[in-house]
């Protein structure tokens, strides 16, 4: 059973479209993050929030935290071929001294030219 | 600076062999996760090592184990190898087990034939 779910699997659409990834659990997180992971790579991190209810943009992309730090939203404005990519959320839970992350299931976006 | 660096890139083995997997982190940073990939389960978290001690473990069983060397460099091991074993493994360095910045290297495709 995914801790974190992530919705949709699949998301594939045209070049100039917008977009938005969804990232939810029952659990609450001290944070969580976005990574992208490009084929043959590792995931990469986009963004870390903290805050519920923190919104933070970065370019084209804008990350939403729900204001209970259990879910959380990516959206894509004006998609372009190079977004394509697996995404991924993770959420961070704290244990003891230590930090672990817990992925979600993942996106798979395809923006097509 | 150099990136996480993660060998062998691919790697094929038979059921029943062992492997051995190496993670160099970023110079500095002193803590380094495991993660298996697998399309079904996608990132699980195997476990996670700072300075030469395990800080935290996933719900793996025993035939997956790791270590970690003093100038920070970790191996981890699967003994006992079964076709579901095949996966990508990425390693991740962050500077602390506290700092949840995470470097992934480009990972280990392990293929159990």
């Amino acid at each position: 059973t995914q801790l974190l779910e992530q919705s949709p699997q699949f998301l594939s659409i045209q070049e100039g479209e917008n977009l938005t990834v969804y990232c939810n659990s029952s659990s609450v997180f001290s944070s969580l993050q976005w990574y992208r992971q490009e084929p043959g790579e590792g995931p990469v991190l986009l963004v870390t929030v903290v805050t519920g209810g923190e919104v933070k943009k970065l370019k084209r992309l804008t990350f939403q935290f729900g204001d209970a730090r259990k879910d959380s939203s990516l959206h894509i404005t004006a998609a372009q071929p190079g977004d394509t990519g697996l995404y991924l959320c993770a959420g961070i839970i704290s244990s003891g001294s230590a930090r672990q992350l817990t992925f979600g299931s993942g996106t798979q976006l395809t923006v097509l030219p | 600076k150099a990136g996480v660096t993660q060998t062998p890139r691919y790697l094929i083995k038979t059921r029943g062999q062992q492997v051995t997997l190496s993670c160099s982190p970023i110079s500095g940073h002193r803590s380094v996760s495991w993660y298996q990939q697998t399309p079904g389960q996608g990132l699980q978290f195997l476990f996670e090592y700072f300075s030469e001690t395990q800080r935290n473990k996933g719900n793996f069983p025993g035939r997956f184990s790791g270590r970690q060397f003093s100038n920070s460099r970790s191996e981890m091991n699967v003994s006992t190898l079964e076709l579901g074993d095949s996966a990508l493994y990425l390693c991740a360095s962050t500077r602390s087990s506290m700092n949840t910045e995470a470097f992934f290297g480009q990972g280990t495709r392990l293929t159990v034939v």
